[in-house]
């Protein structure tokens, strides 16, 4: 059982560049979550997602956006990265919220 | 609106001193859930502990104990004798139940160093 797996684990994107953060879990969770941790700030909602074709913002979406096709897989893009978008990014799923949440392992990410 | 609030940003003791973490919450639903994570300096989040809000009972886990007092809207976590290997930084968090896809709304974290 493999949980919620998120690649790349590292990435370094110039300015500018797009890329999309991968994210998967086979607990067939219907709620799945992006967030972003930067130092000393805790994590915050980028995204989530309460079913596929369902998407919703979250407290820091500017320069994001997801899909949810499958109840598997909730991918992030970033499109024109920016410095500030350097963090550490976070997926997570849940079946209903009140029973816990499971997160990925992260992906660190640089933008020089 | 919801908000989690841990006021100390960074707390050092030595290696078997007890040590407790302060969480205060803010929320406008009258069901919610509250959790404790923490993160080791290895990164991935570490699942500690689920309380609702209708259960106001403390829960001790090991050396873990968890105070939850509605009336003064806190949750805080306690280490008893505590080792090295609970340095790390340790994150409040409260899912309110009208939060659509109760997102978790986090603290910003304590940093926990324990010396020897």
């Amino acid at each position: 059982n493999a949980g919620v797996t998120q690649t790349p684990k590292f990435r370094i994107l110039k300015i500018g560049q797009s890329m999309t953060l991968q994210c998967t879990q086979d607990m067939n969770h219907n709620y799945m979550y992006w967030y972003r941790q930067d130092p000393g700030m805790g994590l915050k909602l980028i995204y989530y997602s309460v079913g596929a074709g369902i998407t919703d913002k979250g407290e820091v979406p500017n320069g994001y956006n997801v899909s949810r096709s499958t109840t598997e897989d909730f991918p992030l893009r970033l499109e024109l990265a920016a410095p500030s978008q350097t963090s550490v990014y976070f997926c997570a799923s849940s079946q209903s919220g009140q029973w816990g949440y499971t997160f990925g392992s992260g992906t660190r990410l640089t933008v020089v | 609106a919801q908000k989690v609030t841990q006021a100390q940003t960074e707390i050092s003791v030595v290696e078997k001193e007890d040590v407790t973490l302060d969480c205060v919450y803010e929320t406008r639903d009258t069901t919610y859930y509250l959790f404790w994570y923490k993160q080791p300096p290895s990164g991935e989040l570490v699942f500690l502990i689920r309380r609702n809000s209708f259960d106001e009972q403390n829960e001790i886990s090991g050396r873990y104990s968890w105070n939850f007092q509605k009336s003064t809207s806190s949750f805080n976590f306690t280490i008893t004798a505590s080792q090295v290997v609970d340095s790390a930084v340790y994150f409040c968090a409260l899912s309110p139940r009208t939060n659509s896809g109760y997102a978790l709304n986090f603290g910003k974290g304590t940093s926990l160093l324990v010396t020897p």
